[in-house]
C-alpha cells in the first residue's frame, strides 16, 4: 500500500532557485493539501484542492503555486526559493473534501534554502 | 482565525506514569481529531471526536471532547516508550470550511 508518496525526501536549494515537490496518492482521494511544519509553529496549510482542476489558498500561500490536473497528483512549486521557506513539507489527502475526514500524510520533504 | 492551544508544549516522563495533554480554544468546532507523529514521519490519525462530551478509548489512550466542543484532552495511562512522539490536535471549524485548524503539538518523551 503506497498511500501518499512525496519526492524528494531531502532537497537543498540556493536562494532564488525554483523547484517542484511532487505528491502522488493511489487511494482515489478527492481532497489533497500541502502543509509546512516549522518548530514551534505546528502544521500550517499552504494550498489545498477538493478535486481535479480545483485549487485554493490556505493560511500561508505566498511564494508557492499548485495545480491539480489529475486526481492522483498535486505538485507544489516554489517559484523563487527564500531562506524563510526552509521547512518540512507534508502532502496529505482525504477521501472527501469535508473537514471531518481522516487526513493521510506522506513522509515529508525536508527543504533547506541557503 | 480560530486557534487551538495545546499544553504542555513538552512533556518528559518515566515509563509507567500517567499523563494528560490538553487542546483548548475559544471557538466551537464541529469535530476534533488527534494525530501522533513520530520522528521523520507524517502524522497518523488516532481518533476523531464529534459529539460534545464524547469519550473514546483506544487501549491505554482516552480522548474526551468538551461539552461545549471548544476543548479536548488526551489521557495516557501507564505510558510506554512506544508512546513517544508529537501529539497534534486538529479542529474542524463550524460552518463547513475545508480547512482543519491544527494545534502546535505536544512533544512527549517516555523514558524507559
Amino acid at each position: 500500500n503506497a498511500g501518499v508518496t512525496q519526492t524528494p525526501k531531502f532537497q537543498v536549494l540556493k536562494t532564488g532557485q525554483s523547484m517542484t515537490l511532487q505528491c502522488a496518492q493511489d487511494m482515489n482521494h478527492e481532497y489533497m493539501s500541502w502543509y509546512r511544519q516549522d518548530p514551534g509553529m505546528g502544521l500550517r496549510l499552504i494550498h489545498y484542492s477538493v478535486g481535479a482542476g480545483i485549487t485554493d489558498q490556505g493560511e500561508v500561500p505566498n511564494g508557492y503555486n499548485v495545480s491539480r490536473s489529475t486526481t492522483e497528483d498535486f505538485p507544489l512549486r516554489l517559484l523563487s526559493a527564500a531562506p524563510s521557506q526552509t521547512s518540512v513539507y507534508f502532502c496529505a489527502s482525504s477521501e472527501t473534501g469535508r473537514n471531518t475526514g481522516e487526513l493521510f500524510f506522506g513522509e515529508g520533504s525536508r527543504l533547506t534554502v541557503l | 482565525t480560530q486557534l487551538l492551544e495545546q499544553s504542555p508544549q513538552f512533556l518528559s516522563i518515566q515509563e509507567g506514569e500517567n499523563l494528560t495533554v490538553y487542546c483548548n480554544s475559544s471557538s466551537v468546532f464541529s469535530s476534533l481529531q488527534w494525530y501522533r507523529q513520530e520522528p521523520g514521519e507524517g502524522p497518523v490519525l488516532l481518533v476523531t471526536v464529534v459529539t460534545g462530551g464524547e469519550v473514546k478509548k483506544l487501549k491505554r489512550l482516552t480522548f474526551q471532547f468538551g461539552d461545549a466542543r471548544k476543548d479536548s484532552s488526551l489521557h495516557i495511562t501507564a505510558a510506554q516508550p512506544g508512546d513517544t512522539g508529537l501529539y497534534l490536535c486538529a479542529g474542524a471549524p463550524q460552518g463547513g470550511s475545508e480547512k482543519l485548524v491544527f494545534g502546535k503539538g505536544t512533544k512527549l518523551t517516555v523514558n524507559p
